[in-house]
């Protein structure tokens, strides 16, 4: 069974850090790995998406890379600024599509 | 020009109710989802229709049905409505098979308060 698990579960930092959120899991077989963004009281933005085959995906200041052989995914956020304050998810794609969700990362960039 | 929607966005009812949630994509994809986040934010599968065939249904109490009328629509109506059925509902879609046609979209999600 997989277990998907963020750490850290919160975290704060000042406007303009660079900053890097972590995902485990625990089974290998995996096809996809996708992060997404949750604003309070809002739906999931997807951010980015590595395939299984791939080690890294880049969009503007966002970075993911996956590392299957250790079962970990980063996400890498540059430059930081209040508006990236927000919860971040990592998903596991595995049979059928089906999404496993990791226990999330509540951010807070301040001022 | 919404991808995945999904309405209501709040629903309020009362313990023993019957309700539906509809949710419509327009982005081609041939697999739908009910995701539900409980009050710890936790996101878990509910079920999965692809082409109008449900092809993951995991352990969800029989009160719910959901309904594919083709393959754009899944529908969720449950019955019978229960105060641990407060949740956020989210609808997402994905198109299946490899690559990057695989990333999901979700929708706005449905807040459902039982009372």
């Amino acid at each position: 069974k997989q277990e998907v698990t963020q750490i850290p579960a919160a975290l704060s930092v000042p406007e303009g850090e660079n900053l890097v959120l972590n995902c485990s899991f625990t089974d290998s077989a995996i096809y996809n790995l996708q992060w997404f963004r949750q604003d309070p009281g809002k739906g999931l933005t997807s951010l980015l998406l590595i395939q299984s085959s791939q080690r890294e995906q880049t969009s503007g200041r966002l970075n993911a890379s996956l590392d299957k052989s250790s079962g970990r995914s980063t996400l890498y956020i540059a430059a930081s600024q209040p508006g990236d304050s927000a919860t971040y998810l990592c998903a596991f794609t595995g049979g059928g599509n089906k999404l496993t969700f990791g226990t999330g990362t509540q951010l807070k960039v301040e001022l | 020009d919404t991808a995945v929607s999904q309405t209501p966005k709040y629903l309020v009812t009362q313990m023993g109710n019957d309700k539906s949630i509809k949710c419509e994509q327009n982005l081609g994809h041939d697999t739908m989802y009910w995701y539900k986040q409980d009050s710890k934010k936790f996101l878990k599968i509910m079920f999965s229709y692809n082409n109008k065939e449900l092809i993951i249904n995991e352990t969800v109490p029989n009160r719910f049905s959901p309904k594919s009328p083709d393959k754009a629509h899944l529908n969720l109506h449950i019955n019978s409505l229960e105060l641990g059925d407060s949740a956020v509902y989210f609808c997402a879609s994905s198109q299946l098979g490899g690559g990057s046609n695989t990333e999901a979209f979700f929708g706005q999600g449905t807040r459902l308060t039982v009372v």
